[in-house]
């Protein structure tokens, strides 16, 4: 399998700048989840698509994050109008079809907001 | 509530020093049970999957076992390059699908 590719790796932006981040997942992989990870912590749900449809939003997702999968390939995460709390990695993972299936992740992109 | 325990939180080894690491869950109708090692500045790469009491899978140095309650990461005679972090995560299943509930890790050091 080639794995999943997430771009950019490294992202530093000033306070209230937008940002958009990138995920190309394995490619026979249907299922896509976003999470956050911040240093010494395990990762943290944010959001989960099944092709195309985005089924589940964490609580953690406030309205400035939206995340889209057109055509149920790639998929992109915006922030918009960035806080200083959004600092963080930023984790795509995928996995086939059935529920017990394990979840192969990217390299993330880490965000810096100055 | 769901919730993933893990300790210690940092463990140092020294080369061939064995040791376990122990991961506590608390989730409704357990699903299978993820570990994943995670080096600085990557994402976490997938290691075992252990789906029911009593299983145990094993990879070189590592071997995870499961119980109703926890998972051990058993590491014998390791490396440095064994040196990272390792995650535990369980499936939460809502709608078909799962997501992950990860503890907060154990930073594994093993020096020569």
């Amino acid at each position: 399998d080639t794995g999943v590719s997430q771009d950019p790796r490294h992202k530093i932006t000033k306070r209230g700048q937008n940002v958009t981040f990138r995920c190309d997942p394995i490619s026979e992989h249907n299922r896509l989840y976003w999470y956050r990870q911040t240093l010494g912590q395990g990762p943290e749900f944010l959001t989960y698509f099944q092709n195309e449809a985005q089924l589940e939003k964490s609580r953690l997702l406030s309205d400035r994050f939206s995340a889209e999968r057109p055509k149920g390939s790639f998929s992109t995460l915006e922030i918009q109008r960035t806080e200083q709390g959004d600092s963080a990695m930023y984790l795509c993972a995928t996995s086939r079809g059935a529920v017990n299936q394990p979840q192969h992740f990217g390299d993330g992109t880490r965000l810096s907001i100055l | 509530e769901d919730q993933v325990t893990q300790s210690p939180e940092a463990l140092r080894l020294q080369e061939g020093e064995s040791s376990s690491l122990n991961c506590s869950y608390t989730v409704s109708g357990l699903r299978g049970l993820f570990w994943y090692r995670q080096d600085p500045g990557k994402g976490p790469e997938f290691l075992f999957t252990l789906y029911s009491a009593g299983e145990e899978k094993e990879k070189e140095r590592l071997k995870a076992t499961l119980t109703k309650k926890e998972s051990f990461l058993h590491i014998t005679a390791p490396k440095p390059e064994d040196s990272a972090t390792y995650l535990c995560a369980v499936p939460v299943v809502s709608g078909g699908y799962n997501k992950l509930i990860f503890g907060a890790g154990t930073r594994l050091a093993v020096h020569p």
